[in-house]
């Protein structure tokens, strides 16, 4: 089954303990994105990779980093996480066959930073 | 740069009867449209999308949706909602802009939540 599998589904965690969570997906997508959804602001994007190796900021990196080493592989990486980064995480891909290519989601990752 | 206003953050609507959600755009250039439905602890996943043509453009499930481009709007319309369509609704935009390119990124409104009473 074509998917987007992000890990863990739930997180709970104190400030400054680093943390990942992971993103991959089998359907051989170059482009991979991670958003954070939030009440009232809607889904924001945080950084996207095109590519291995290829990654850019979105619109709102700060406090995270990530990495594209494989090309099914997109973790997330809090270095140190803070209460002003709790929220609902959502990895997607696209295969970036033109704009005809949808972007498929993960089921998100629930953080909570206390 | 591109927004998305959903002025509908909740919608109640009887089992059978009809819903529109509203979806209002701006952008300085040609842009592409799309619906992302959200059911409970899911990711989202796409009900339609509108990239040129006609511009009544039917999705998944019965849903459809219009882009009126002199009225910068995109709204989800369904003749008939059943309990099964509780869930968020999400209007989003890709801009063509030369600065967007190879970033598929989406701009989202805040969502609607649509609420079937039965």
């Amino acid at each position: 089954e074509a998917q987007v599998t992000q890990n863990p589904r739930y997180l709970i965690t104190v400030t400054g303990k680093k943390l990942t969570v992971t993103c991959s997906q089998n359907m051989n997508h170059e482009y991979m994105s991670w958003y954070r959804q939030d009440p009232g602001l809607g889904l924001r994007q945080i950084y996207y990779s095109m590519n291995v190796e290829v990654t850019d900021k979105g619109d709102v990196p700060e406090g995270y980093k990530v990495s594209r080493k494989e090309k099914r592989n997109f973790p997330l990486i809090l270095e140190s996480p803070s209460p002003n980064q709790t929220s609902l995480y959502f990895c997607a891909s696209s295969s970036r066959q033109g704009r005809n290519s949808p972007l498929h989601f993960g089921n998100g990752t629930r953080l909570t930073v206390t | 740069a591109q927004s998305v206003t959903q002025l509908d953050s909740q919608v109640p609507v009887f089992e059978e009867a009809p819903v529109e959600l509203r979806c209002n755009y701006s952008s300085s250039v040609s842009v592409y449209l799309f619906w992302y439905v959200q059911y409970p602890n899911q990711g989202l996943q796409l009900l339609l999308k509108y990239l040129s043509g006609s511009t009544l453009v039917k999705g998944i499930n019965g849903f459809e949706a219009e882009f009126n481009k002199s009225q910068t709007s995109f709204h989800l319309r369904k003749p008939s909602v059943h309990i099964s369509d509780t869930a968020e609704y999400f209007c989003a935009v890709s801009d063509l802009t030369i600065s967007n390119f190879g970033n598929e990124k989406l701009t989202f409104g805040t969502g609607t939540r649509l609420t079937i009473i039965p």
